[in-house]
């Protein structure tokens, strides 16, 4: 079953501006994972959060976690035009298993 | 290159074909999984080997035959597909997935005529 959940909306920004997607989870969870997808490609793991950690910086990248609200939320700062992709979420359930979201679309304007 | 190669990128079959997908890894994982990706859909896990078990199927029709001859190979077989078969498949695999997630395939784009 899926677990994390974008906010289903689909960003256009200018480049140089930063892009801010959301995910929610239903279930409790050892940690949550970031991918990026390039339009008809494999997903890249970008970054992860454990659920004892409300923030983490990688990069450009900046992920929050609230478990409280289960949601998190993925900061891309200062955008290019290479960070067009869709945007994942995903939780771990079950056997080790990945739960993906429905993906967030970001479309960076040069 | 992720680590994760598959072939062929793209397939175009008749529905009374029979192809193979094919998936390769020379990253150590011992799990390997099939997803497929479906416009406007969530990604879809269909089959799971773990050591070379399959250990997950959801569901999937029976078109669809997955074969894992040992760690660094996944093959998926295709025969009597359907149009609304039509999508991305994506193969992934992990060593351990709680702390480093899946790495994945750049996918075959699949169209069903």
């Amino acid at each position: 079953s899926q677990q994390g959940e974008e906010d289903p909306q689909a960003l256009s920004i200018q480049e140089g501006e930063n892009a801010t997607m959301n995910c929610s989870y239903k279930t409790s969870i050892n940690n949550l994972q970031w991918y990026r997808q390039n339009s008809g490609r494999g997903l890249v793991h970008l970054i992860l959060i454990r659920s004892n950690e409300r923030e983490k910086h990688s990069g450009r990248l900046r992920v929050t976690l609230d478990t409280s609200k289960k949601s998190s939320s993925l900061l891309i700062t200062a955008s290019r035009a290479a960070d067009t992709a869709s945007y994942f979420c995903a939780t771990v359930y079950g056997n080790n298993r990945l739960a993906f979201g429905k993906g967030n679309q970001v479309v960076v304007i040069p | 290159e992720t680590g994760v190669t598959q072939t062929p990128r793209h397939l175009v079959m008749g529905m009374t074909n029979k192809k193979s997908l094919k998936c390769e890894q020379h990253l150590g994982h011992n799990a390997m999984y099939w997803y497929k990706q479906s416009a406007k859909k969530p990604l879809e896990l269909m089959f799971v080997y773990s050591l070379e078990e399959r250990v997950e199927n959801n569901s999937v029709p029976s078109r669809f035959s997955p074969e894992c001859p040992n760690s660094s190979h996944l093959f998926l077989h295709l025969h009597t597909l359907q149009p609304e078969d039509s999508a991305l498949y994506l193969c992934a695999s992990s060593q351990d997935p709680v702390n480093y997630g899946y790495t994945f395939g750049s996918g075959t784009r699949l169209t069903v005529v």
